[in-house]
Formats: structure tokens, sequence, C-alpha cells
């Protein structure tokens, strides 16, 4: 069963830009997470999504947004970029409506702000 | 006050120790618990769940006080490769990740 999949692996990007990232959650999961951690510090919380609706928002502000799509899979956006949005971006998925249920991550897309 | 507080060490021991790391939740409404690993520059990966009574994985036990509203988890026999940051995670719906215990095994 594949697990859950995001890209890109590594994007550059100026200042100012606008960033995209896509996460593909595990099959028959409906909730999606996004992270953000930056280079030797914790996870941050960003965003859940779950059937197709926001149900949590970290303390980000409004440009990072995102969407989840009817097939569950899920997109990042970071508008106006900063130096400092520089960081690895982690997307994780759940089943809510399992008992016991965890969280898997995948691999993470490297972004790179210069 | 933050939902899961590590020690985030970092613990530096030697190969053969035994280690434990403790983190404390702050809502008693939540409802499942998770260690997780973190290797350098990779992502989360599930250690073991944790439960009420205890439970073990080889080398590794982790336990759940529930009255304290804390997590622990032991690590025996320590290798190399045990070296990494270790998660404490507490979910009710929505997963809260520690800061993560920094962990280095010295040959």
């Amino acid at each position: 069963e594949a697990g859950v999949t995001q890209s890109p692996t590594h994007l550059i990007k100026t200042r100012g830009q606008q960033a995209t990232l896509r996460c593909s959650p595990i099959s028959g999961h409906t909730s999606v997470y996004w992270y953000q951690q930056a280079l030797g510090l914790g996870l941050q919380f960003l965003l859940w999504y779950d059937e197709g609706e926001e149900r949590n928002r970290g303390n980000f502000p409004p440009r990072f947004s995102g969407r989840q799509f009817p097939n569950y899979s899920s997109e990042l956006n970071v508008n106006a970029l900063e130096l400092e949005d520089s960081a690895l971006y982690l997307c994780a998925s759940s089943s809510l409506q399992r008992s016991g249920n965890t969280i898997y991550f995948g691999e993470g897309s490297w972004l790179t702000v210069v | 006050r933050k939902e899961v507080e590590q020690d985030p060490g970092p613990f530096n021991v030697p190969e053969g120790a035994t280690v434990a790391f403790n983190c404390t939740y702050s809502n008693s409404a939540s409802q499942s618990f998770f260690w997780y690993r973190q290797d350098c520059r990779k992502e989360p990966k599930l250690l073991m769940s944790v439960y009420s009574s205890g439970n073990e994985d080889g080398r590794f036990t982790a336990q759940l006080n529930r009255a304290s509203q804390y997590i622990s988890l032991l690590i025996r026999d320590s290798k190399l490769s045990d070296s990494a940051t270790y998660l404490c995670v507490v979910s009710r719906n929505q997963f809260y990740f520690g800061t993560g215990t920094s962990l280095t095994v010295i040959p």
C-alpha cells in the first residue's frame, strides 16, 4: 500500500514568489495535516483538513493557505514568500474513523527561499 | 500552556545504556498517545503507541499515566542506531507533537 506522497521533493523560490506543495494521503485516509519544520527546530502545525473542510489552523499568517480535494489529496500554498519560510514542509494523513488512529508522514518537501 | 512538553535534551549515552524520556500533556481529554522517532532531515515515523497498561516492543517500553498526564519511553541496551529525536504525541482528533528529545548513543 502506498504511503503519503508529497511533491515536489525540493523547491527553490525567490522572495515574494508563491509556492505550491502537494500531498496525496494514504488510501482510505480522509484527514490531511500540514506541518512546517525549520532546520533544527520542532514541528509547527500549519493546517488540518478532513473531508474537504479546514478543521483547524496553526498560528501562521493568512499567506499560508491550502485546500483538500474530493479525492482527499491536498495542496499547501504559500504566498509572498519570505526567507524565513525556508523549511521542510511535512504532510501527514490519518483516518478519524479508526479508533487509536495514528498519523503517517510523507517524506516532505524542502522549500528554499532565496 | 503547551499541549505537550518534553525535555529537549540532548541525551548523550554510551552504547548499552538504559535511557528514559518523559513528556507531559496538558489536556486530560487526550485520547491516544504515541512515540515517534525522527532521524535528521527525515520525516517522523511511528515508534509505538502508548497504552495505560504499558507496552513493550523489544528494547522499548512505553508507559502512560493518565492521572499525572505523563508519558514515558524507556530504551534498554542502547544501540548506535537509536540516535535520533524522539517525539511525544497526543491526539484527540488533532495530533499534538512535543518538540522532541534528542538522543545520541556514543560508541
